[in-house]
């Protein structure tokens, strides 16, 4: 079974440019949540999403915004670029969200990453 | 505020017993995670505590004491690919909280 996909790997971006990264979950897991995660420090939760519906959203500022469409795939927006967003951009995937919203006990699957530079 | 404590970094040998702990300053969570990763690689899920108590997996093991605001990961028979980043996390209010990590060096 194929994990979670992001994609790009890695890109290179100006600031003030807008960047799209996007997500595949594992195949049946509905729930996809998104991660700032800059050296040496763990990940900021960013998104969360669950059957297209934003479920939770972290401390981070207009300029993100995130979707997911029906085939439970997501899209992270990131508008107005600063130098500051320079990071790892990881997506997770998880089961539960339906009747349970905690998925956290089912575990999150990460992605590998999207390695953004501002420049 | 919402903050999850860890140790900066943790020293312990090849084949010993290491104990990451991590303390938290919230409240109304539902469960204690905890993660591993490498330098380069992607977080990955170790166990889950929802309830106090220990639950063991393997050469790994975690706590958790609500009363006490306290968890820990327990890593026994310790190998060189333990070497890694290690993360506690909550979630809570649909928020996913994640510690800034333990970085375990492991000596031969």
């Amino acid at each position: 079974d194929a994990g979670v996909t992001q994609s790009p790997t890695h890109l290179i971006k100006t600031r003030g440019q807008h960047v799209t990264l996007r997500c595949s979950p594992i195949s049946g897991h509905k729930s996809v949540s998104w991660y700032q995660q800059v050296l040496g420090q763990g990940p900021q939760f960013i998104f969360q999403y669950y059957e297209k519906e934003e479920r939770g959203r972290g401390n981070f500022p207009d300029r993100f915004s995130a979707r997911q469409f029906p085939n439970y795939s997501s899209e992270l927006n990131v508008n107005a670029l600063l130098l500051g967003d320079s990071a790892l951009y990881l997506c997770a995937s998880s089961l539960g969200g339906e009747s349970d919203r905690r998925t956290s006990r089912y575990g999150y699957t990460f992605g590998s990453g999207t390695r953004l530079t501002v420049v | 505020g919402q903050s999850l404590e860890q140790p900066s970094e943790v020293t312990a040998v090849e084949g010993a017993i290491v104990q990451i702990n991590c303390t938290y300053q919230t409240s109304g969570f539902y469960g204690l995670s905890w993660y591993q990763q490498h330098d380069g690689g992607a977080p990955t899920f170790l166990s889950y505590n929802a309830l106090d108590g220990l639950e063991e997996t393997g050469r790994f093991s975690s706590f958790l004491s609500r009363s006490d605001s306290y968890g820990y990961l327990l890593l026994q028979e310790l190998q060189m690919k333990d070497s890694a980043s290690y993360f506690c996390a909550v979630e809570r209010d649909d928020k996913i909280i994640f510690g800034k990590g333990t970085r375990l060096h492991i000596l031969p």
